[in-house]
């Protein structure tokens, strides 16, 4: 069975800084990988997704993420974090085997500082 | 651009009353699901429905839930007596096609059972 591991619930960094969200995943094939953003009151937002071909992918508002799969991780990181990027991020995994379902990790609350 | 809506944001019930919950997926789109997030966990998959028939449903989609589409741009899930650990919140998702992975998420229903 597959699943997803976010490590740290809550993550607070500094404007300017640098963003680090932690994403490891088990799965027995070849894992699609995808980090989701939800604002306040708002639905879930693709930031980025991985399926197959180049390890390093980018997503919208600069962020970007890396398989590896020697790690099972696909952290989500951005260079320099804006007050805007504070909202909650999920990591998941499709089950593609079947429906293609998500698998979600239980999310990261990013808190940028000023 | 296209979005995935569902109605209402918020509904409040009494354990027992059955609900139906709503969302109209993108238009061109065959894959529909249904997840919820109770408050402080992961979000969950309950359902997933494809030409016209469940494909797939989880441990939590006992007999008390169903869904439907019925027409062509609805799609509803319903639950038939409340429960209190129903509350959470009710994402809708729907995916063009299996293999674009991908799904697109609705900003969700609080349900509240009192």
């Amino acid at each position: 069975a597959q699943s997803v591991t976010q490590l740290g619930s809550h993550v607070s960094v500094s404007e300017g800084a640098l963003v680090l969200l932690r994403c490891n995943y088990s799965s027995s094939v070849p894992p699609y990988l995808f980090w989701y953003v939800q604002y306040p009151n708002q639905g879930l937002q693709l930031l980025l997704k991985y399926t197959t071909g180049a390890t390093l992918v980018k997503g919208i508002n600069g962020f970007e993420a890396e398989f590896k799969k020697s790690e099972t991780s696909f952290h989500l990181t951005k260079p320099s974090a804006h007050m805007s990027d504070a909202a909650e991020y999920f990591c998941a995994v499709s089950d593609n085997t079947g429906t293609y379902k998500y698998i979600f990790g239980t999310g990261t609350r990013l808190k940028v500082l000023a | 651009e296209p979005e995935v809506t569902q109605t209402p944001s918020h509904q409040v019930t009494q354990m027992g009353q059955e609900v139906i919950l709503r969302c109209v997926p993108i238009s061109n789109h065959l894959y529909f699901y249904w997840y919820r997030q109770i408050l402080g966990q992961k979000v969950e998959f309950l359902v997933s429905f494809y030409n016209n028939e469940i494909s797939e449903k989880s441990e939590i989609f006992d007999d008390q839930f169903s869904v439907e589409r019925p027409d062509g741009s609805n799609f509803t899930l319903k639950i038939r007596s409340t429960k209190l650990e129903d509350s959470a919140m009710y994402f809708c998702a729907s995916s063009e096609l299996a293999v674009t992975y991908e799904q697109y998420f609705g900003p969700g229903t609080r349900l509240t059972v009192t």
